[in-house]
């Protein structure tokens, strides 16, 4: 069964910096698709960036993107220039194929100014 | 419509009562997802529906709960006899295509008391 994990239960770091979320995950397929979710606190999930796993190259949407490590089966976010509007909860989640997603526990961040 | 639209925002069931929760996705949107989210916890799939059919219920936690999309559209989940453990948040996302993420709801907050 596939899992993801999110070591980091709480992430804090000051406005106009950058701060790296971590992901892991395993998984046998080599079919699959990478997701980060952010959660504030209206509840709605917002997706902020996907991978596609045939891809070598690094998804980037404005000021976020990503690490993504295939044999090593990690998939960090990175956030460039923090903003106040960026504290929510970050969900990184997997999917197969036409699958389901599976998400991790979540990550807590705080952007302090 | 523009969005996911779920009702409602909250609900306070007694122990023991039925409940119906509703999602209206996005337009032309073929996939229909329920999440159900505890506190603290990342969101875990509960079923899926391609259309009006429902392709994968391997989620749902018990007989107690059940969901249907009898048009392709609007889908209800509903939780017969509410136990506390039923405490969540239940999100609806759809999809037009599943690779290219889902769109969520701002879910609706289930108390049981």
């Amino acid at each position: 069964a596939q899992t993801v994990t999110q070591s980091q239960p709480e992430m804090s770091v000051q406005e106009a910096e950058t701060v790296t979320l971590s992901c892991t995950y395993d998984t046998s397929e080599s079919n699959y698709y990478l997701f980060w979710y952010k959660q504030p606190p209206s509840r709605q999930m917002i997706l902020v960036i996907r991978q596609e796993a045939y891809k070598q190259q690094n998804a980037t949407e404005n000021r976020f993107s990503v690490n993504f490590q295939k044999a090593a089966k990690s998939f960090s976010l990175k956030i460039s220039d923090s903003q106040l509007g960026d504290t929510a909860m970050y969900f990184c989640a997997f999917m197969r194929g036409t699958d389901k997603l599976i998400f991790g526990t979540g990550t807590r961040l705080q952007v302090f100014p | 419509g523009a969005g996911v639209s779920q009702s409602p925002r909250y609900k306070v069931a007694k122990r023991g009562q039925d409940v119906a929760l509703r999602c209206d996705p996005i337009s032309g949107h073929v996939s229909l997802f329920w999440y159900q989210q505890a506190l603290g916890q990342g969101p875990e799939f509960l079923t899926y529906f391609q259309n009006e059919a429902q392709l994968d219920k391997s989620g749902l936690p018990s007989d107690r709960f059940f969901a249907e999309r009898p048009e392709g559209s609007v889908s209800t989940l509903k939780i017969q006899r509410t136990q506390q453990e039923d405490s969540a948040v239940y999100l609806c996302a759809s999809s037009l295509s599943q690779g290219l993420g889902y769109t969520f709801g701002s879910g609706t907050r289930l108390t049981v008391v």
